[in-house]
Parts: structure tokens; C-alpha cells; sequence
């Protein structure tokens, strides 16, 4: 079973800044099946990346999702205010499914 | 238009088992390549993903709760039901159903791609 660790668990930023989260796996992750997911208060998460790197349909080219094996990261080059959320990390290549336990991006 | 909406009481009893529904439309479970899930999240906490059928009836369970956990479809009423027998207070939560198509990604892995919009549960006595 693989096991996902996203650090760090609270970021405070603001606006315009640049930010870069981690998602680190218990052991290698099939073909890079790794996805991102946005999540802001009371609502469903929302795809941003899959496969490692790809944009889901509609995401801002300001998110960009890299890594390979072990460690991945998710970037926003530029924070806007409603990019303040939990985003989540999770891998699909092989059941159990599972998720990392989130980083809080909030506003500074 | 892919929608997905979960249904199933909002308060259920301690040892009782808890019944889900999750209703689509936009696609069908007897297409190759569909497949839909189940999370959860409790009030502050982080996602955990339960369950997961596919078009050919493979299932898929979370380690820890696979003993409690069965998932089901009935194609007729695009509806996958998950059943969690012995419910505790820590299973009080936010359960959403997902889709996965592997179609619509063009692959043999994909991601949770629409989700519906949860329905809480709490387990009290």
C-alpha cells in the first residue's frame, strides 16, 4: 500500500506569490499516477493535475504539477485570492487508492 | 452533461449499517473503461478513499475498512450503492462518489474526474 506525505500541512502567503507543494510517496508510484485536487471550503474537491503533470480541462496554466517516482510537487506561479484552498495530493496506479492528508494554502 | 448526487440518511445509529447511493447520468456503467468510487472525509479532516467498481464488476476496497465495505451497481438505475456495516461516531463524515473513465483519459489508470456534491453523514446514538 502505498502511503502519500504532503508537506508542509499550513502555508501562509499572499496574493502573487509563488508556491510550491510536495507529495511524497511510501514507494514508487506506477507511471507517474499521481494526481492533484483542489479543495475550498464546503465544496467537492476539483481536478487540477493529472498524470503527474497534465492540466485538467479549464485549469489555469499558473498550476503545473511535476515529479516522477517518489516525489512530486504541485506549483502556482502566481497565487490568486481564490487559489487560497487544501489541495491534495493522490495516486491511482494501484489500489488502494489513496490520498495525502493536504496542505492549506491560506492567505498571509 | 456528467452529473453525480449522493443520497443516504443523515443519521445513523451506532453498530447500524449505512446504506449510499450514488445517482449518475451522462455516462453508463456498462461502458468500458467506466468505473466510479467512493471517499469520504470527516468535519476537518482529509480526503480517504473507501471503494471503487469498475464496468466488469472489479471492486477495489480501502485496506483498512475492507472488511465493513461492500460496493455494488445496478446499471438499470445508474446507481452504485456502498454499504459500511458497524458504524462508529468516527465514521461520522462527508461521503462523495466520483467517476473514473479511463475513455475520457485515453488510459488504463485515471483520476477522479466529476465528482458529486457529498452527503453528510453522522453516527450518534
Amino acid at each position: 500500500e502505498i502511503v502519500l506525505t504532503q508537506s508542509p500541512a499550513t502555508l501562509s502567503l499572499s496574493p502573487g506569490e509563488r508556491v510550491t507543494l510536495s507529495c511524497g510517496a511510501s514507494q514508487s508510484v506506477s507511471s507517474s499516477y499521481l494526481a492533484w485536487y483542489q479543495q475550498k471550503p464546503g465544496l467537492a474537491p476539483r481536478l487540477l493535475i493529472y498524470d503527474a503533470s497534465s492540466r485538467a480541462t479549464g485549469i489555469p496554466d499558473r498550476f503545473s504539477g511535476s515529479g516522477s517516482g517518489t516525489d512530486f510537487t504541485l506549483t502556482i506561479s502566481r497565487l490568486e485570492p481564490e487559489d487560497f484552498a487544501v489541495y491534495y495530493c493522490q495516486q491511482y496506479g494501484s489500489s488502494p487508492y489513496n490520498f495525502g492528508q493536504g496542505t492549506k494554502l491560506e492567505i498571509k | 452533461q456528467v452529473t453525480l448526487r449522493e443520497s443516504g440518511p443523515a443519521l445513523v445509529k451506532p453498530t447500524q449499517t449505512l446504506t449510499l447511493t450514488c445517482t449518475f447520468s451522462g455516462f453508463s456503467l456498462n461502458t468500458s473503461g467506466m468505473c466510479l468510487t467512493w471517499i469520504r472525509q470527516p468535519p476537518g479532516k482529509a480526503l480517504e478513499w473507501l471503494a471503487r467498481i469498475d464496468w466488469d464488476d472489479d471492486k477495489y476496497y480501502s485496506t483498512s475498512l475492507k472488511t465493513r465495505l461492500t460496493i455494488s451497481k445496478d446499471t438499470s438505475k445508474n446507481q452504485v450503492v456502498l454499504t459500511m456495516t458497524n458504524m462508529d461516531p468516527v465514521d461520522t463524515a462527508t461521503y462523495y462518489c466520483a467517476r473514473i473513465s479511463l475513455i475520457w483519459f485515453g488510459a488504463t489508470h485515471a483520476p477522479m474526474d466529476v465528482w458529486g456534491k457529498g452527503t453528510t453523514v453522522t453516527v450518534s446514538s
